[in-house]
């Protein structure tokens, strides 16, 4: 089993749409939870950090976690064709690039 | 945050050769991370580059096949040896900066390999 699951895709969504991406995890361990989001032929950017359970907002984006789950959640209200891109989940123990693990990644597309 | 540009941006090799990647971050880090993004797979991480000692592989990677360089603050490189098809990828350099919430990953555009 792998630490980190995520649903590849292709998620293929209207304008306007709200999205939702997920990943499960294995390590009841993890404490810190990102969502990276990775434009075609550039590297990933951090876009929401978590840290432990709860809900995070920023702007039309929103993370979540449930850490008796084991699954983490980012939403995206909505949706705009500039959001088309992989959405990375990724989780450590500690604070740490060395630490961290990530899964692989959702390729979102979002029609005007 | 960090701005970190790699060369080549991509390159078509024949297997058997070697490719030599670079990493230049526009400041100073302590450590380096090179990364491995396959088709469909996770972003694993090859090794973490210190500048002056040497890098630190995780399981399944070796400094035989990838070689690293760290010769300053600022610089490494990644060198893909001995390659077959299976080394096509995208390689993906990384650093940390410490944040008020925790520690935060750059990465670099990445080199996308294709062996044939």
């Amino acid at each position: 089993q792998k630490e980190v699951e995520q649903d590849p895709g292709p998620l293929s969504v209207p304008e306007g749409a709200i999205v939702s991406l997920n990943c499960t995890y294995s390590n009841s361990a993890f404490q810190y939870f990102m969502w990276y989001r990775q434009y075609s032929r550039k590297g990933p950017e951090l876009l929401m950090y978590t840290y432990s359970s709860g809900n995070k907002e920023d702007g039309r984006f929103t993370a979540q976690v449930d850490k008796s789950s084991k699954y983490i959640s980012l939403f995206i209200r909505d949706s705009q064709p500039s959001d088309s891109a992989t959405y990375l989940c990724a989780m450590s123990a500690n604070t740490g690039g060395f630490k961290t693990i990530f899964g692989a990644g959702t390729r979102l597309f979002v029609k005007a | 945050s960090a701005v970190i540009s790699q060369k080549p941006s991509r390159d078509i090799c024949q297997r058997g050769t070697s490719l030599t990647i670079q990493c230049q971050v526009d400041s100073q880090v302590t450590m380096m991370f090179w990364y491995r993004q396959q088709p469909g797979q996770s972003l694993t991480l090859i090794a973490t580059a210190n500048q002056g000692s040497e890098a630190t592989y995780e399981s399944g990677f070796v400094i035989d096949k990838f070689p690293i360089s760290r010769p300053n603050l600022t610089f490494s490189t990644l060198t893909v040896s001995n390659m077959s098809p299976e080394d096509s990828s995208i390689y993906l350099c990384s650093v940390e900066r410490v944040q008020a919430y925790g520690n935060e990953q750059f990465f670099g555009p990445g080199t996308r390999l294709t062996v044939l």
